[in-house]
């Protein structure tokens, strides 16, 4: 069956530091693949997806592209900043119904 | 506007009750889904809706039963709670039900604690 495999956490940076945060995944077919965030207290929302291999998405200075050859679609920004302290989770979308497989979560901790 | 919502935000029973978590959508998507999240952050979709029809029921107590009056709600009652039901469940909607690259929209979620 499908699945995301994401490091674990918690990650503590300091703040204007590089992020990356692994995500790979095991599906059939072609899989779209979304990165989501959640803050403290609230629910999952989108941060950014990439429907087809090789596309990069992209939001708030985060970016990820899709490797089809390595199975990955790593979560990476140039400068974190302390509000960027958060949850975030790799998924993926398989064919069928619209059932997202969650990787484990990965927690950020950003700090001045 | 709020898109997704929930209510409860929180609730706290004994074991034993019978409690309902309701959910509305306001975006005319297709798609809903309850999700349970534990203390460890870990994710694990309960049930999906398309158009008030069931289309993903995982490995789920039948203590838990969703129901959908029309597709911009999805209710989850849960009878006899224990105390492993204490989570986080949240509620999503999509748009269409075939694997297109839809993203989901959260609810706040409901932290059920039960004592």
């Amino acid at each position: 069956g499908d699945s995301v495999t994401q490091m674990e956490g918690p990650v503590t940076l300091s703040e204007e530091a590089f992020l990356t945060i692994n995500c790979t995944y095991t599906a059939t077919g072609y899989p779209s693949l979304f990165w989501y965030v959640q803050y403290p207290g609230e629910g999952l929302q989108l941060l950014l997806k990439a429907t087809k291999a090789d596309d990069k998405g992209s939001n708030k200075g985060f970016e990820a592209t899709y490797r089809k050859e390595t199975t990955s679609f790593h979560l990476e920004k140039g400068s974190v900043q302390v509000s960027d302290s958060a949850v975030y989770f790799c998924a993926l979308l398989s064919g069928g119904y619209q059932k997202v497989t969650f990787g484990t979560g990965t927690k950020l901790q950003v700090i001045p | 506007d709020t898109a997704v919502s929930q209510t409860p935000k929180y609730l706290v029973t004994q074991m034993g009750n019978d409690k309902s978590i309701k959910c509305e959508q306001n975006l005319g998507h297709d798609t809903m889904y309850w999700y349970k999240q534990d203390s460890k952050k870990f994710l694990k979709i309960m049930f999906s809706y398309n158009n008030k029809e069931l289309i993903i029921n995982e490995t789920v107590p039948n203590r838990f039963s969703p129901k959908s009056p029309d597709k911009a709600h999805l209710n989850l009652h849960i009878n006899s709670l224990e105390l492993g039901d204490s989570a986080v469940y949240f509620c999503a909607s999509s748009q269409g039900d075939r694997g297109l690259g839809y993203e989901q929209y959260f609810g706040p979620g409901t932290r059920l604690t039960v004592t």
